[in-house]
């Protein structure tokens, strides 16, 4: 695609049901970026994958989450026992390598834990 | 000290006034820096990159004091359309290429 893709856009989910995000980055986009955004912050870091390999995950909150980009393209991010406190926009974002390139990011999930 | 520090605003301005906010970063070692824009409930695209002393992009300026760790955008004669949140994201090589966001400095042009 053009773009980065994410799904879904919403999601609403109980407190404790188990939740995946997928990304779909850029075709040939070797970095991967998930991030957490609360209402009125900016984007918090939580894990880094230079094509299949997570190189970073030290912003994951807990071991409840967990991401994985098996094959080095599509990416998911789960969540287990979901919380309120997951309650957030996840933002997904990808990039060539290298410190010049800029990230492109997806729109978002928008996931709200009831 | 966070790694990143913005003031969160709102900065409310009139329309054609220039207006400019600071981002402070704490790594002396970043080397290169991004402004992104986010419009409400989007996600951010970057507005700018600064590889040296600065940047300038139209009304948009981006200036970079290394020796006090600030880096500045200018927006001169504001439009109602410039009305966002503008991010900050300095880069630096120990960060294993993951890119961390300021708060963010929410700018709201009235008209």
């Amino acid at each position: 695609g053009a773009g980065v893709s994410q799904s879904p856009r919403y999601k609403v989910a109980k407190r404790g049901q188990d939740v995946a995000l997928r990304c779909d980055p850029i075709s040939g986009h070797v970095s991967l970026f998930w991030y957490q955004q609360a209402l009125g912050q900016g984007p918090e870091f939580l894990t880094y994958f230079q094509n299949e390999a997570q190189l970073d995950k030290s912003g994951l909150p807990s071991d409840r989450f967990f991401a994985e980009r098996p094959e080095g393209s599509v990416s998911t991010l789960k969540i287990q026992r979901t919380q309120q406190e997951d309650s957030a926009v996840y933002l997904c974002a990808s990039s060539l390598v290298g410190q010049n390139t800029e990230a492109f990011f997806g729109q978002g999930t928008r996931l709200t834990v009831v | 000290r966070k790694e990143v520090e913005q003031d969160p605003g709102p900065f409310n301005v009139p329309e054609g006034a220039t207006v400019a906010f600071n981002c402070t970063y704490s790594n002396s070692a970043s080397q290169s820096f991004f402004w992104y824009r986010q419009d409400c409930r989007k996600e951010p695209k970057l507005l700018m990159s600064v590889y040296s002393s600065g940047n300038e992009d139209g009304r948009f300026t981006a200036q970079l004091n290394r020796a006090s760790q600030y880096i500045s955008l200018l927006i001169r004669d504001s439009k109602l359309s410039d009305s966002a949140t503008y991010l900050c994201v300095p880069w630096h090589p120990s960060n294993t290429g993951k890119l961390i966001f300021g708060q963010g400095t929410t700018l709201q042009v009235k008209p």
